[in-house]
């Protein structure tokens, strides 16, 4: 079947760096996303990887493995805004998205 | 680019009505759009795949009677919570997907239905 995995909540202090990891199998790969939502609002997409290695955009970066299935994203300088549920979805060989349940990121002061 | 609308954003009605709505993909030609509802807490749950021009395709549980999809245009689709009662009230987001490259889904603001 069809699955990703990722952490269900994490908590970090503003400023610091947190790393939500994904894993994730699929039928066929064409690609991982990560999106961002915040409560009560639509996700909205970050970033894209279909080949391994680190893409970085801004404080925000996204890692892929394909042979281990893996993927992670890196979020920097941390701030309040970055309170919000962050999304793991796979494009299988149908280039239909599996979704993860997502993991919400709390920012203390 | 890339932007993704959806009205109404949220809309109120009575057990028993019927509530459309709308997804526009403004800047691009989307020939495949999807529908997500998402309960407070939890996660997307693909409803259905809605493709311009044929009949939409709906994931297993749910209702295609009931949850009626069109996509007359490259740039429209619609949803229509038909006879909706209090069970239906959730956070229907839709998305719409550019065909090429990665295929990215970009995502409408959602509408939040609440049945009395």
């Amino acid at each position: 079947g069809q699955n990703i995995d990722q952490p269900t909540e994490m908590t970090a202090t503003e400023g610091a760096i947190v790393q939500i990891n994904c894993t994730y199998q699929t039928s066929g790969f064409n690609g991982l996303f990560w999106y961002q939502q915040h409560a009560g609002e639509a996700p909205t997409f970050l970033s894209y990887n279909v080949l391994d290695g680190l893409e970085e955009k801004g404080r925000f970066s996204s890692f892929l493995s394909r042979s281990k299935g893996y993927s992670y994203l890196l979020l920097k300088e941390l701030q309040m805004k970055d309170s919000a549920s962050y999304l793991c979805a796979a494009l299988d060989s149908n280039y239909q998205l599996i979704w993860g349940a997502g993991t919400k990121l709390i920012i203390k002061p | 680019g890339a932007v993704v609308s959806q009205h109404p954003s949220r809309v109120i009605c009575k057990s028993g009505t019927s509530v459309k709505i709308e997804c526009r993909s403004l800047d691009f030609q989307a020939t495949t759009m999807f529908w997500y509802r998402q309960f407070p807490k939890q996660s997307l749950m693909l409803m259905a795949t809605s493709n311009e021009g044929s009949k939409a395709t709906y994931e297993q549980g749910v209702e295609k009677d009931k949850f009626l999809i069109n996509h007359a245009s490259l740039t429209l689709s619609t949803l229509t919570v038909t006879s909706a009662h209090p069970e239906d009230s959730s956070f229907y987001i839709c998305s719409a997907r550019v065909e090429r490259g990665a295929y990215t889904q970009y995502f409408g603001p959602g509408t939040r239905l609440t049945v009395l």
